[in-house]
């Protein structure tokens, strides 16, 4: 089946520092990504909508400036935290639509990245 | 009212249970549905799509009510490794966007 590859897996950083997140298709181009993110006990919610080669479509509440998603090529799209801060320390879960198939509305996660923010 | 609702659970069940998941949506133009498996802290993986017309998958059997905009999960025979939160996601409706309920969380003990 599809892959999609996140990294890091994991990652904990200091209060103000950025942190970039990677999304890889592993064996499918993706125009579109997905990221989302997930607290403890919650369901996922969907930040943005990341377009290949066009800006990001970000969710209600979301602030664009402060999580940057550049999708540059089919197969890469990136999430950076800037100056991030304990209230962002969340999983965060990106997926992508498989193009080349029937059935185009089935996504396929990535498998999270958990961000730790001291 | 949410988009999605799930009954959170937990549902706690003996092994070779019979255990049924509820869902309902509210945008009646909503296209696809899903049920989705996740364990804890990792990414949810896809069980199964649902369709109109019902379809099954070994022990698990999938249902789409659309005038009653419901949608069940029915897992027979329940295993240890069953164990997880089931997320009944709603797809479509004016343009690709995926919705996510919150979660049913399953507990299958011996």
């Amino acid at each position: 089946g599809a892959v999609v590859s996140q990294h890091p897996s994991w990652v904990i950083c200091k209060s103000g520092t950025s942190v970039k997140i990677e999304c890889r298709s592993l064996d499918f181009q993706a125009t579109t990504m997905f990221w989302y993110r997930q607290f403890p006990k919650q369901s996922l919610m969907l930040m943005a909508t990341s377009n290949e080669g066009s800006k990001a479509t970000y969710e209600q509440g979301v602030e664009k400036d402060k999580f940057l998603i550049n999708h540059a090529s089919l197969t890469l799209s990136t999430l950076t935290v800037t100056s991030a801060h304990p209230e962002d320390s969340s999983f965060y879960i990106c997926s992508a639509i498989r193009q080349d198939r029937a059935s185009t509305d089935t996504q396929y996660f990535g498998p999270g990245t958990r961000l730790t923010v001291l | 009212r949410k988009e999605v609702e799930q009954d959170p659970g937990p549902f706690n069940v003996p092994e070779g249970a019979t255990v049924a998941f509820n869902c309902t949506y509210s945008n009646s133009a909503s296209q696809s549905f899903f049920w989705y498996r996740q364990d804890c802290r990792k990414e949810p993986k896809l069980l199964m799509s649902v369709y109109s017309s019902g379809n099954e998958d070994g022990r698990f059997t999938a249902q789409l009510n659309r005038a009653s905009q419901y949608i069940s999960l029915l897992i027979r025979d329940s295993k240890l490794s069953d164990s997880a939160t089931y997320l009944c996601v709603v797809n479509g409706g004016g343009g690709f966007k995926t919705i996510f309920g919150a979660g049913t969380r399953l507990f299958v003990k011996a």
